[in-house]
């Protein structure tokens, strides 16, 4: 079955970078594109941007501030936030599509992240 | 704040129907892409609840269904239960700015 395991919470300092990884089973990674979506504390689902086959696709919102990249021999993406802010304070998920489809049929437990000075 | 508009909440009794709206724009819904819901329950990642509009997948009751009409989507849910009570997402696509996949900011579901 297919499973995307993060990794554990994260605390950082305001100005700190973090990465967070997502490691998938069950299925052919490289056929398949990863999504990153977070939600801050109390708020909706915001998409971040994903990757294909090393094509990448950012938000606008987080371009040139997030950077997704994976290692398909580890079957695992990763998203890395630089220069973070209380805002970026967040669950951060990982999702996986199908082609040709736009929803999220699987999704990763979550990562906390947790801005602190 | 978010592309998709939904109410922040909804409440209804046990065995009553609620719905719950998504409306969009041109660019998204209105420009004839697929409405998904996710439901999420506190503390664990969205599940999909319906995709294509009104698909379910395997698993999901009967009780829940989709349906969308120009920039505007709904969910409802009959019969209501106790175990519905929880956070529900709609997403889409929207093609300006090169593409990319929107949401809602979630409506919270509260089951009286």
């Amino acid at each position: 079955q297919v499973q995307l395991v993060q990794s554990g919470a994260e605390v950082k300092k305001p100005g700190a970078s973090v990465k967070v990884s997502c490691k998938a089973s069950g299925y052919t990674f490289s056929n398949f594109a990863m999504h990153w979506v977070r939600q801050a504390p109390g708020q909706g689902l915001e998409w971040m941007g994903w990757i294909n086959g090393g094509r990448t696709k950012y938000s606008q919102k987080f371009q040139g501030r997030v950077t997704i990249s994976s290692d398909t021999s580890a079957s695992t993406a990763y998203i890395e936030v630089s220069s973070v802010t209380y805002e970026d304070t967040a669950v951060y998920f990982c999702a996986r599509d199908s082609p040709g489809l736009f929803y999220f049929t699987y999704w990763g437990q979550g990562t906390v992240l947790t801005v602190s000075s | 704040q978010s592309v998709l508009t939904q109410p922040p909440s909804v409440s209804g009794a046990p065995g009553q129907r609620v719905t719950i709206s998504c409306t969009g724009s041109s660019s998204n819904i209105g420009a004839g892409y697929d409405v998904h819901w996710y439901q999420q329950l506190p503390g664990t990642a969205p599940k999909l609840l319906i995709y294509g509009n009104n698909n379910r997948p395997s698993g999901v009751p009967d009780r829940f269904s989709g349906s969308k009409s120009g920039t505007s989507a709904s969910l409802a849910i009959t019969g209501l239960q106790a175990e519905d009570e929880a956070d529900y997402h709609c997403q889409s696509y929207d093609n300006s700015l090169g593409g990319s996949r929107v949401f809602g900011g979630g409506t919270k579901l509260t089951v009286l």
